[in-house]
C-alpha cells in the first residue's frame, strides 16, 4: 500500500492564482481530513469528509473548497490564493471515525507571494 | 467546540533525562486521547493513545495519563535518546456526539542533547 499520497510536495503561487492540492489513500478508509501547519504551529483543521459526497468544514476553511466524488481521493482547492494561505498542506485519512489513527501524507509546501 | 491547550512549547533534556508534556482540553465529554510526534520535515505519526476508560497506558519508554476530572493529560518519555528529539502533538475527541474529527495541541518541541 502506498497509503496517503500528496501532490505536488512543492508549490510557488502569485496572489491571486488558484490550484487543487491532490490527496488519495489506497487503505479504504472513510475519513479523510484536510489541515495547514503554520511555521511553529500546530495543526488547523480545514475540512473533512466521512465518506464520498459528504464534506464539511473545520477550524479554518475559509478561502478552500473541497470533494469527494471518490472513497480514495480528497482534492484541496484554493481559490485566488492570498499570502496567508503560506503553509504546508496536510491530508490524512482514518477507517471510521477520529477514534481511529491518522495516517498522514507527506505534506505540501505552498508559498504564496 | 473543544479546545486544546499544550505546554510546554519547547522543552530541552539531557539524553537518559525524562521529558513530560502536558494538555488540557475543556470539552469534558471528550473521551479519546492521541499523541503524535513529527520529526523535522516530516508527517506527523501516533505515537500512543489513551481512551477515557483507562488512566494510563504504557508503551516500552513512553506512557500516557489521564485525569478526566480535572480534564488533563500528559505524556512521559523515559530514558530519552536523541532520536525523541521532535514536535509532539497532543489532540482530543469525543466520539459519542458525532465530532468527527481532532483537535490538537499547539505542539511541543522536545530536543534531547546527547
Amino acid at each position: 500500500n502506498a497509503g496517503v499520497t500528496q501532490t505536488p510536495k512543492f508549490r510557488i503561487l502569485k496572489i491571486g492564482q488558484s490550484m487543487t492540492l491532490q490527496c488519495a489513500q489506497d487503505m479504504n478508509h472513510n475519513y479523510m481530513y484536510w489541515y495547514r501547519q503554520d511555521p511553529g504551529m500546530g495543526l488547523k483543521l480545514i475540512y473533512y469528509s466521512v465518506g464520498a459526497g459528504i464534506t464539511d468544514k473545520g477550524e479554518v476553511p475559509n478561502g478552500y473548497n473541497v470533494s469527494r466524488s471518490t472513497t480514495e481521493d480528497f482534492p484541496l482547492r484554493l481559490e485566488l490564493a492570498a499570502p496567508s494561505q503560506t503553509s504546508v498542506y496536510f491530508c490524512a485519512s482514518s477507517y471510521r471515525a477520529a477514534v481511529y489513527e491518522q495516517y498522514f501524507g507527506p505534506g505540501t509546501r505552498l508559498t504564496v507571494t | 467546540g473543544e479546545n486544546v491547550e499544550q505546554h510546554p512549547s519547547t522543552l530541552s533534556v539531557q539524553e537518559g533525562d525524562s521529558a513530560v508534556i502536558k494538555c488540557t482540553y475543556s470539552d469534558s465529554a471528550s473521551n479519546y486521547f492521541p499523541w503524535y510526534k513529527q520529526e523535522l520535515g516530516k508527517r506527523p505519526q501516533l505515537i500512543i493513545d489513551i481512551r477515557s476508560n483507562v488512566g494510563e497506558k504504557k508503551d516500552q519508554r513512553i506512557a500516557v495519563t489521564l485525569n478526566k476530572t480535572a480534564k488533563h493529560f500528559s505524556l512521559h518519555i523515559t530514558e530519552t535518546q536523541p532520536e525523541d528529539s521532535a514536535v509532539y502533538f497532543c489532540a482530543a475527541t469525543n466520539s459519542d456526539t458525532g465530532r468527527r474529527a481532532l483537535t490538537f495541541g499547539s505542539g511541543t518541541r522536545l530536543q534531547v542533547q546527547p
